[in-house]
């Protein structure tokens, strides 16, 4: 069974301040998503991350994916307050018609 | 990027009375849809797999003849609650996978009173 672990889950970081969010999951995928979610809205896309050693940068965020380690992680550059909000990852394991399994989603409050 | 829909966006009912929820994928076919619920302030939890022209797929602890999924076309997806009670209350959130990656409705905010 898939297990996808996201940490830290809560994360009160202050404005201009860098930090990292780690997911980990424990089976062969080479498919993996980070997505964004507001309070009472739906999740946003972020980032679709579809090879070992892939990065990809938006604004103040920069997603990496290495496979072999089982790893993606998700690095805020100098975190704004607009950026408060939560991050998920997902991991795909494309076969068929199977779901995407989430971590438990980070809680990130940027503060000034 | 491919839109999913769903309607409505938000619901009130009574409890005791039947809610449907619409998914739609927009402008892609989806042969394949999924059904989340989220509770506040924890991650989304899949409910079933909804398969066009087949039985869905429920996740272990959901409950099929309370939860009940049709699949009709290659765009549609519905769910619907039957006789709902306030646990029931939730977002529901429907997923559609095209490609690359699945794509996220804007969700149904649920409301059994």
């Amino acid at each position: 069974e898939l297990k996808v672990e996201q940490n830290p889950l809560f994360l009160s970081m202050q404005e201009g301040k860098n930090y990292t969010i780690y997911c980990n999951y424990s089976t062969t995928s080479d498919r993996l998503y980070w997505y964004r979610q507001d309070p009472g809205k739906s999740l946003e896309s972020l980032f679709v991350l579809l090879s070992n050693g892939a990065v990809k940068q938006e604004g103040r965020l920069m997603a990496s994916l290495d496979t072999k380690a089982r790893l993606s992680t998700l690095h805020i550059t100098a975190a704004v307050h607009d950026l408060s909000a939560t991050y998920f990852c997902a991991v795909d394991t494309y076969s068929g018609n199977t779901p995407l399994v989430f971590g438990k989603g980070t809680r990130l409050s940027v503060i000034a | 990027g491919a839109v999913v829909s769903q309607h409505p966006s938000w619901v009130i009912c009574k409890s005791g009375t039947s809610v449907k929820i619409e998914c739609r994928s927009l402008d892609f076919q989806a042969t394949t849809m999924f059904w989340y619920r989220q509770f506040p302030k924890q991650s989304l939890m899949l409910m079933a797999t909804s398969n066009e022209g087949s039985k869905a797929t429920y996740e272990q602890g959901v409950e099929k003849d309370k939860f009940l999924i049709n699949h009709a076309s290659l765009t549609l997806s519905t769910l619907t609650v039957t006789s709902a009670h306030p646990e029931d209350s939730s977002f529901y959130i429907c997923s559609a996978r095209g490609d690359n990656e699945q794509f996220f409705g804007p969700g149904t905010r649920l409301t059994v009173l």
